[in-house]
């Protein structure tokens, strides 16, 4: 009930193209999906959230879309660059007065020059 | 790295010592939390406090302890540690959230590399 599975465990992308990582998810009590990037030898980083609401959530070359019935959500890396080359995380919790995070397994992303 | 440092950065010990890791925060924030990243498993949650001397076990305790005496200090303890608690640990830290409102972004740290011989 608390797993979160992310999808691929690696990638590459050339420059410019578009990368997808999936990930989807049991309980359906989570309310809060963020997306964590993580560059080598540092701590991960919020990039974007979403929350069940909303079917899509855009900040520049970055998408979540979020399918609530099938229990699955999305980052979508538009125009990928070299310097988005990194570890993506996604994760979910329920709004309950703090952040208890169910993260993926990650997806090592390298975006060729 | 949003006010949080930890230490040591990265430390080598041997099976059956007692390793202490140390989160310190600057910024004020309630809730603390430790987790440990490993290939093929992401981060998992290790402990976690809602405030001084406030604290619960997260999904991957056991041979853990944590104590927090003071807002900015969270301590991690490995009793006598093992080859399996070899790692790279991180804390966090995020601010209340009430109920229902937006969510508060939670804060990583730069991380602690244990490595256990």
């Amino acid at each position: 009930q608390q797993q979160v599975k992310q999808s691929p465990q690696s990638l590459i992308v050339q420059k410019g193209g578009i990368s997808i990582i999936n990930c989807a998810y049991e309980n359906t009590a989570f309310d809060y999906f963020p997306w964590y990037q993580q560059f080598p030898g540092k701590g991960p980083a919020l990039l974007i959230a979403i929350r069940p609401d909303v079917s899509e959530k855009k900040e520049g070359r970055f998408t979540i879309s979020f399918n609530k019935s099938a229990k699955q959500f999305s980052l979508h890396i538009m125009d990928s660059q070299p310097g988005d080359s990194a570890t993506y995380f996604c994760a979910a919790s329920m709004n309950t007065g703090f952040q208890k995070l169910v993260f993926g397994t990650g997806t090592r992303l390298l975006v060729s020059p | 790295d949003a006010g949080i440092t930890q230490s040591p950065r990265h430390k080598v010990t041997e099976t059956g010592t007692p390793v202490t890791l140390r989160c310190h925060q600057t910024e004020n924030h309630r809730y603390m939390y430790w987790y440990r990243q490993d290939p093929g498993h992401g981060l998992r949650l290790i402990h976690y406090s809602y405030g001084v001397k406030d604290t619960d076990k997260g999904e991957v305790s056991d041979g853990y302890s944590v104590s927090r005496s003071k807002t900015e200090d969270f301590l991690l303890t490995l009793e006598s540690a093992t080859s399996s608690q070899t790692s790279v640990y991180f804390c966090a830290i995020s601010e209340f959230l009430p109920s229902g409102g937006a969510p508060y972004e939670q804060y990583f740290g730069p991380g602690t590399r244990l490595t256990v011989t």
